[in-house]
């Protein structure tokens, strides 16, 4: 176990509709990545959230959106949901220090939220 | 772009057989580079990690992994598999970019031991 929790479990969503994801980050953590794992699929980065602000950001489209609260904790919000955003969606909890970004702070997986859109 | 390669999909093999997983990444700049392993229903884990040293890095579980900057490669190895090793295998490599750093994971590897 990591200490980082996710809910819900599994979801059920259809085209269309917009989903929430939620993360709780390990005690003493302040950044949260997001990843999606899609079938057969490695992970892929989504976003980060540093100090509850968007820190850096992949190849998903502006309807994949997130926020992060002054408890480190942090949201995925997808909205106008379709078949291919079908996934395991996974978080990330890591400590960022005042050596930025060039020193690596191990990230550490929540179990994640699998999504299912019909 | 920075990216993962692992070049099997899916192994099968028996118990007390060794092991050997491939990857391969594309990064110009110094690489950070993990093996996580994903067991049936449960959350991504470390098996190990290579920043910087001995290219030999030894790992949990008995497993290992070498850093060949040479050939860009950094395989995962075990002597002698489990049951127990059953699980996807996924090879990762940090990139640095913009004030941030994320990982980048190759497709995985499904690997499958049979007793």
């Amino acid at each position: 176990e990591t200490g980082v929790t996710q809910s819900p479990t599994h979801l059920i969503k259809t085209r269309g509709q917009q989903v929430t994801l939620r993360c709780s980050s390990q005690s003493g953590h302040n950044t949260v990545s997001w990843y999606q794992q899609a079938l057969g699929q490695g992970p892929q980065f989504i976003f980060q959230y540093y100090r509850e602000e968007e820190n850096g950001r992949g190849n998903f489209p502006p309807r994949f959106s997130g926020l992060q609260f002054p408890n480190y904790s942090s949201e995925l919000n997808v909205n106008a949901l379709e078949l291919d955003d079908s996934a395991l969606y996974l978080c990330a909890s890591s400590s960022k220090g005042s050596s930025g970004a060039s020193s690596y702070n191990e990230q550490f997986f929540g179990p994640g939220t699998r999504l299912t859109v019909l | 772009a920075q990216s993962v390669s692992q070049h099997n999909h899916h192994v099968i093999l028996s118990e007390a057989a060794s092991l050997e997983l491939g990857c391969n990444y594309s990064y110009g700049g110094t690489v950070n580079l993990f093996w996580y392993v994903q067991y049936p229903g449960q959350h991504l884990q470390l098996l190990l990690k290579y920043f910087s040293g001995d290219p030999l890095v030894k790992g949990i579980k008995g497993f290992e992994a070498e850093f060949i900057k040479s050939k860009f490669s950094f395989n995962l190895r075990k002597p002698s598999v489990q049951w127990s090793d059953t699980a996807e295998y996924f090879c990762a490599v940090t990139a640095f970019s913009g004030g941030y750093n994320k990982l980048i994971f190759g497709a995985g590897t499904r690997l499958a031991v049979h007793p």
